[in-house]
C-alpha cells in the first residue's frame, strides 16, 4: 500500500534553514504530482507547494515564495522541501501528500513532521 | 484565491444522530469539492471527492451533496469513531484551498 514518510523537522531559529524529506513507497512515484501541505498549531490546512511528476511544473503559495524550494528525485522515490529564511509563522506540521492522479486533491498523506521556528 | 467557509465551526451531537456540515465557496466550483477527516493527533484522511464519491474504505454513513457554491457533508448516524475535525477543499482552481474546519464532538 501507499506509504509517505516525512523527516527533517525540528527546532530552528528565525532566519534559519531546514530541509524536509519524504520517502514514498507502494506506488509508481514518477507518475504522480506531489505536494507539501502544512497545518499551524490549532489552525487549518494550507497547500504550500506542489511539483509535477516530471518536476517541470512547480507552485508555491505566496506565503513561502522565494524562501522555499520543492524538488524530487524520481530515482530515489523522494520528495524534498528546502526551507530558508524561516519565520515564526512557518511553525507547523508539514505533510507530504500525493495528489490524486487526475484531480487536485490529496488521496494519501504522510504522518507529518513538525517544524518549530523560535528563538 | 477561492475562499471556502464552513459552518458550524464546532458541533456536539449524540451517538446515532444525523450530523450535517456545510461548506460554501466564494465562487462557483462546479462539483470540485472534497472532504477530509482529521482525527486528533493524526494526519487528515480523504473522505469524499468530487462532492459525493466515497474514498475506498470509508463507511457508507458518510455522504456528500451540493454543487456550485453550496455543499454538505452528512453523517447519517454518528459513531464514537467519527470524533474528528472535518475540512472541505476546492479543487476547481489553483491554489487548492481548504475550509477552516468543523470539529465534531460527542454530547
Amino acid at each position: 500500500q501507499v506509504h509517505l514518510v516525512e523527516s527533517g523537522g525540528g527546532l530552528v531559529k528565525p532566519g534559519g534553514s531546514l530541509r524536509l524529506s519524504c520517502a514514498a513507497s507502494g506506488f509508481t512515484f514518477s507518475d504522480y504530482y506531489l505536494s507539501w501541505i502544512r497545518q499551524a498549531p490549532g489552525k487549518g490546512l494550507e497547500w504550500v507547494s506542489y511539483i509535477s511528476s516530471s518536476g517541470t511544473t512547480i507552485y508555491y503559495a505566496d506565503s513561502v515564495k522565494g524562501r522555499f524550494t520543492i524538488s524530487r528525485d524520481n530515482a530515489k522515490n523522494s520528495l524534498y522541501l528546502q526551507m530558508n529564511s524561516l519565520r515564526a509563522e512557518d511553525t507547523a506540521v508539514y505533510y507530504c501528500v500525493r495528489r490524486y492522479f487526475s484531480g487536485w486533491f490529496a488521496d494519501y498523506w504522510g504522518q507529518g513532521t513538525v517544524v518549530t521556528v523560535s528563538s | 484565491d477561492i475562499q471556502m467557509t464552513q459552518s458550524p465551526s464546532s458541533l456536539s451531537a449524540s451517538v446515532g444522530d444525523r450530523v450535517t456540515i456545510t461548506c460554501r465557496a466564494s465562487q462557483s466550483i462546479s462539483d470540485y469539492l472534497n472532504w477530509y477527516q482529521q482525527k486528533p493527533g493524526k494526519a487528515p484522511k480523504l473522505l469524499i471527492y468530487r462532492v459525493s464519491s466515497l474514498q475506498s474504505g470509508v463507511p457508507s454513513r458518510f455522504s456528500g451533496s451540493g454543487s456550485g457554491t453550496g455543499f454538505t457533508l452528512t453523517i447519517s448516524s454518528l459513531q464514537p469513531e467519527d470524533i474528528a475535525s472535518y475540512y472541505c477543499q476546492q479543487s476547481y482552481s489553483i491554489p487548492p484551498t481548504f475550509g477552516q474546519g468543523t470539529k465534531v464532538e460527542i454530547k
